[in-house]
């Protein structure tokens, strides 16, 4: 099984809901991502989870708070978001963060717009 | 640091006809190279990766790159595309986390 789940597909909160992304994967990886992509953008990295520990966080607002429940679970809580947070919220895994040539496998998303 | 920079940022091809998607990356370390695929409303998928050895890399779908040291470069190829093959396709660069080019639209055109 090489899938990463995530849900919901699509998620639409106004600026003072709170709401969480999730996402999973049952292939034994050690290292989770969460990446925000703009339309017609690349994936930007926002937080990396090695070993069920933060180990980077790309200088997200608080308003994204991750959390990772165990090794194949992997949470985003959002709270007071604004319009411009609205995009493609992308989940990844791969086996080990520290070493760069294991592939990083994706999720399909989780399309979020703010209103 | 490093760097990827993709070329063309839309590549219109008619069906059955060959393309090449260019990639130029930069970086003051060795690094892993990667072409990832996306189609409308989808995740991204993995197409093929260089590690090390030999320079040409085949993936799925048909298509395969070459990594060119000297120049860069990572060139995407596929000798015939099909419709299916429309897509956005990044290419990436990793010494240990991913930095993904800006991404060349593919149109395939009957």
């Amino acid at each position: 099984d090489t899938e990463v789940t995530q849900t919901p597909k699509h998620l639409v909160m106004g600026m003072t809901n709170k709401k969480s992304l999730k996402c999973e994967q049952h292939m034994g990886h050690r290292a989770m991502y969460w990446y925000k992509q703009k339309a017609k953008k690349p994936p930007e990295l926002m937080f990396v989870y090695s070993y069920e520990k933060l180990s980077i966080n790309e200088s997200v607002p608080s308003r994204f708070s991750p959390e990772c429940p165990n090794s194949s679970l992997l949470n985003l809580h959002l709270h007071a978001l604004q319009p411009e947070d609205s995009a493609l919220y992308l989940c990844a895994s791969s086996q080990d963060a520290r070493e760069g040539s294991y592939e990083q496998y994706f999720g399909p998303g989780t399309r979020l717009t703010v209103t | 640091a490093q760097s990827v920079t993709q070329l063309d940022s839309q590549v219109p091809v008619f069906e059955e006809a060959p393309v090449e998607l260019r990639c130029n990356y930069s970086s003051s370390v060795s690094v892993y190279l990667f072409w990832y695929v996306q189609y409308p409303n989808q995740g991204l998928q993995l197409l093929l990766k260089y590690l090390s050895g030999s320079t040409l890399v085949k993936g799925i779908n048909g298509f395969e790159a070459e990594f060119n040291k000297s120049q860069t470069s990572f060139h995407l190829r596929k000798p015939s595309v099909h419709i299916s093959d429309t897509a956005e396709y990044f290419c990436a660069v990793t010494a240990r986390q991913l930095t993904f080019g800006s991404g060349t639209q593919l149109t395939v055109l009957p």
